[in-house]
């Protein structure tokens, strides 16, 4: 299977510093890793991924870098705000074709104060 | 509107007796999810369905058993609930069953085993 360590389990930043999220991953076979965001009483989300094929991803204010050779990627939130405030989950996906399933890791909880 | 729908939202039940709960999903997706989240522990994985009547075990399935007999329908089955049980359910889906697949979250069972 797949192992994913995500750390920091708990980050607190100030409003329009930088967040960063690190997580690595075991099965150098892992090609897909996305990160999902959880705000209080909802579900998860999707909010980027990056695949094997990319070193560097970003959209808006996240961004996600991927380093194959250490296992290693991490999700970069630049200039936060009090709506950033929510748990952030890394996931890798343990298999290259069908049947794939993803490992979460075991999540962060960001606090943005304003 | 995609939607995944869970129900019940919250239920509380006593050690030993059955649980059921239900998942549905409006998108036509292949692939079908049930994970729980506990605090420190993140997504657990518990039983993926690739399709009507193709189940396979997640990485925790002790404990439950699932049914899926029409593709846009899948339930947890926890035959004599235990009390380490009590946990927060999600159901998921996604379009197919390949390794980079975006998952499609339920909104969550909150369940207390008395």
């Amino acid at each position: 299977g797949e192992q994913v360590e995500q750390l920091p389990s708990i980050l607190r930043v100030q409003e329009r510093s930088s967040a960063s999220i690190n997580c690595t991953y075991e099965n150098s076979a892992s090609n897909y890793f996305p990160w999902y965001k959880q705000e209080p009483g909802e579900n998860p989300k999707l909010i980027i991924d990056i695949r094997s094929n990319m070193e560097r991803k970003q959209i808006q204010g996240l961004i996600v870098l991927l380093d194959k050779k250490a296992k290693r990627f991490s999700l970069h939130i630049t200039d936060t705000q009090p709506a950033d405030s929510a748990m952030y989950f890394c996931a890798a996906s343990n298999s290259g074709g069908s049947n794939a399933k993803l490992t979460f890791g075991k999540g962060t909880k960001l606090s943005v104060k304003s | 509107d995609m939607k995944v729908t869970q129900m019940p939202r919250y239920l509380i039940k006593r050690m030993g007796e059955n649980v059921l709960l239900e998942c549905g999903q409006d998108m036509s997706h292949e692939t079908m999810y049930w994970y729980r989240q506990d605090p420190g522990l993140g997504l657990q994985l518990i039983y993926i369905s690739y399709d009507v009547d193709s189940n396979s075990e997640g990485d925790i399935p002790k404990g439950y058993r699932v049914s899926r007999k029409k593709r846009e329908h899948f339930s947890l089955i926890l035959d004599s609930a235990k009390t380490n049980q009590t946990s927060v359910y999600f159901c998921a889906s996604s379009l197919g069953t390949g390794s980079a697949e975006t998952l499609y979250f339920g909104s969550g069972t909150r369940l207390t085993v008395l």
